[in-house]
Parts: C-alpha cells; sequence; structure tokens
C-alpha cells in the first residue's frame, strides 16, 4: 500500500515569505506527526493530531509556525515570515491510532531552504 | 521526561565484521524503545522496536537489539556488516505520551 507523501519534497524560498508544506498520511491512519530534521538540534517533535482531538502543539518553535489536518487526512504545515534558522527537512509521520508503542511511519520529508 | 544518547557520532566497520551501534535512555516511566534507519535523502524507516513483550528484539535486515533495564541501554547489532548498511542509525524513545524523543544519530560507513 501507500506510505505517507509530502511535497513538495524541495523548497527554496526567500526570507519573509510564507511556505506550505503538504502531508498525505497512510490510509486509516488517525494519527499524525509533524518532526523537524536540522543540522543544529537534530530531530525534533512539532506537532501532533488524533482524530478530532485538538492538537497537540507544544513543539512548535514559534507563533510563526501553524498547521491543521483537514478531515481527518492530509495536513499542511504553514511557516509564515521565513527565517533562515527554519531551513530543515520537516517530516511528516502517522501512525494507527497513536499510541505510545505503535510505530510512526515516516514520510521522504520536504527539503527546506531560506535564502 | 524521557531522552536517549547514542554514543558515537560516527562507526566506519569492514564488510562483514559487527555492527555494534550504543543508546542510553533515560525515563521517569516505563520506555518504549525504537531505532530508525535513514538513507540519504529518504525519510525514516522502523528497523525494530522494543514494547515489553521481550527484551530482545529481532527487526529487519538481520539487525536486533536487547533491552537492558540495569544499564538502561538498548543497544544495535548485527553480526555481519553489509554494504546497503551504510546509512544514518536513530535510537528514539517514548515514554507516558505518543512523542519520539530521538537521539543525535549514529553514521555507520562500510569499507569494503
Amino acid at each position: 500500500g501507500a506510505g505517507v507523501s509530502q511535497s513538495p519534497s524541495n523548497k527554496v524560498t526567500e526570507k519573509g515569505k510564507d511556505v506550505e508544506l503538504r502531508c498525505d498520511p497512510i490510509s486509516g491512519h488517525t494519527a499524525l506527526y509533524w518532526y523537524r530534521q536540522s543540522l543544529g538540534q537534530g530531530l525534533e517533535f512539532l506537532i501532533y493530531f488524533q482524530g478530532n482531538s485538538a492538537p497537540d502543539k507544544s513543539g512548535l518553535p514559534s507563533d510563526r509556525f501553524s498547521a491543521e489536518r483537514t478531515g481527518g487526512s492530509v495536513s499542511t504545515l504553514t511557516i509564515q515570515r521565513t527565517q533562515q534558522e527554519d531551513s530543515a527537512v520537516y517530516l511528516c509521520a502517522s501512525s494507527f491510532r497513536g499510541g505510545e508503542q505503535e510505530t510512526q511511519y515516516f514520510g521522504p520529508g520536504t527539503r527546506l531552504l531560506v535564502l | 521526561a524521557q531522552s536517549v544518547t547514542q554514543l558515537g557520532s560516527h562507526v566506519s566497520v569492514s564488510e562483514g565484521a559487527l555492527v555494534l551501534l550504543r543508546c542510553n535512555y533515560s525515563s521517569s516511566v516505563p520506555p518504549y524503545l525504537f531505532w530508525y534507519v535513514q538513507y540519504p535523502n529518504q525519510g525514516l524507516q522502523l528497523l525494530l522496536k522494543y514494547t515489553s513483550a521481550a527484551t530482545l528484539v529481532k527487526g529487519i535486515n538481520g539487525f536486533e537489539a536487547e533491552f537492558k533495564k540495569s544499564e538502561t541501554s538498548f543497544h544495535l547489532t548485527k553480526p555481519s556488516a553489509h554494504m546497503s548498511d551504510a546509512a544514518e542509525y536513530f535510537c528514539a524513545v517514548t515514554g507516558g505520551d505518543y512523542k519520539l524523543s530521538f537521539g543525535a544519530g549514529t553514521t555507520v560507513t562500510v569499507r569494503a
């Protein structure tokens, strides 16, 4: 079956511009996660969606970052007024129900470069 | 809070030699531990996970890991390295919630 897909695979933008990153989780998975992978900070949790519950936004680094999940499936991560320190690989993952024992399946990531 | 520490940011092994990647965890609750592999320009792929069912866990591609509570460790091993094992490996932990906390990663190179 299809895995987690993300688009675009690469994004180059200028400082100050807004960007949107998209994630399509595995069909039937109710839990969706965003992580960021950067040279300085490693892999960091950003945000978590589970069904119709309020998302856990505790990992978002600033109020320039936001995310939504429409219809319990596709998610969009938006970064407003991008800064050079936002350059990183943004990874999306999904799991069946979101339990702590569950395997999180990762997409290939979106590589963001802010000039 | 939970965290993991991976000892050694880079490991170089000869083809056919033992691969040993070290991971120590810290958790205030019973941990669930994971090893993921990342090939260049790809996402993370699960190798194996510990969920308290058995302390010796076997995963894909011939890898295995042993959970040792007394040593707070979850080291990853493979008896015989293959060129295709060259990648970056991440140890991760959850405990009490769903957020994966990752180690810094270990890059494995395999010499012919």
